[in-house]
């Protein structure tokens, strides 16, 4: 079980808007740590997608967007192009016992 | 060119011993952070370790802590992860993951940097 949780999966046709939730708790997200987000397609490894809850860097389409709100965040797609098709995961900090980085188990999106 | 690359993995028995390496490379290696982050075939992503620029905070995993030991060398810009008393759970492709920060611990900021990964298969 992950310590930040987001559905297994999401899909959407070309050209629609999804998001995809990453929900923690009061001692990650809540706590006030900023959330980040990663693409990674297939075969490949993670590439950062939204760093501290909002910016994208330098090189991602504004298709992408991130916001938090108490102890969620969520990552907006508009425009969905094929090529977005991809595993996502949202990534904090946790404070509790010895703290940690820690990830969400991943959403597989699928563009239909 | 900015990368960092793993070397390393392979197939080990359980119990044994590994050191990966990871060398860096088109960035001032010693003012960053270094990380490593795993992910199971077919599993999401799991962070592991990381150590500060000056080795000054080093942090590790519950499910690893105790067995792995996290080092770096600024001067050879690069980074190691020494895997003692090795399970077959901590079979994975192990990504080295450079933080974000400069000169700075930032709990939980964020990875911009990320190599192909190696993979360790701990299996008798």
């Amino acid at each position: 079980q992950s310590v930040l949780t987001q559905p297994p999966s999401v899909s959407g046709a070309p050209g629609q808007r999804i998001t995809i939730s990453c929900t923690g708790s009061s001692s990650n997200i809540g706590a006030g740590y900023d959330v980040h987000w990663y693409q990674q397609l297939p075969g490949t490894a993670p590439k950062p997608l939204i760093f501290g809850n909002s910016y994208r860097p330098s090189g991602v389409p504004d298709r992408f967007s991130g916001s938090k709100s108490g102890t969620s965040a969520s990552l907006a797609i508009t425009g969905l192009q094929a090529e977005d098709e991809a595993d996502y995961y949202c990534q904090s900090y946790d404070s509790s016992l010895s703290g940690s980085w820690v990830f969400g188990g991943g959403t597989k999106l699928t563009v239909l | 060119e900015v990368q960092v690359v793993e070397s390393g993995g392979g197939l080990v028995q359980p119990g044994r011993s590994l050191r990966l390496s990871c060398a860096a490379s088109g960035f001032t290696f010693d003012d960053y952070a270094m990380h490593w982050v795993r992910q199971a075939p077919g599993k999401g992503l799991e962070w592991v370790s990381g150590i500060s620029w000056n080795s000054g905070h080093i942090g590790y995993a519950d499910s690893v802590k105790g067995r792995f030991t996290i080092s770096r060398d600024n001067a050879k810009n690069s980074l190691f992860l020494q895997m003692n008393s090795l399970r077959p759970e901590d079979t994975a492709f192990y990504y080295c993951a450079k933080d974000n920060s400069l000169r700075i611990w930032l709990w939980g900021w964020y990875f911009d940097l990320w190599g192909r990964g190696t993979l360790l298969t701990v299996s008798s």
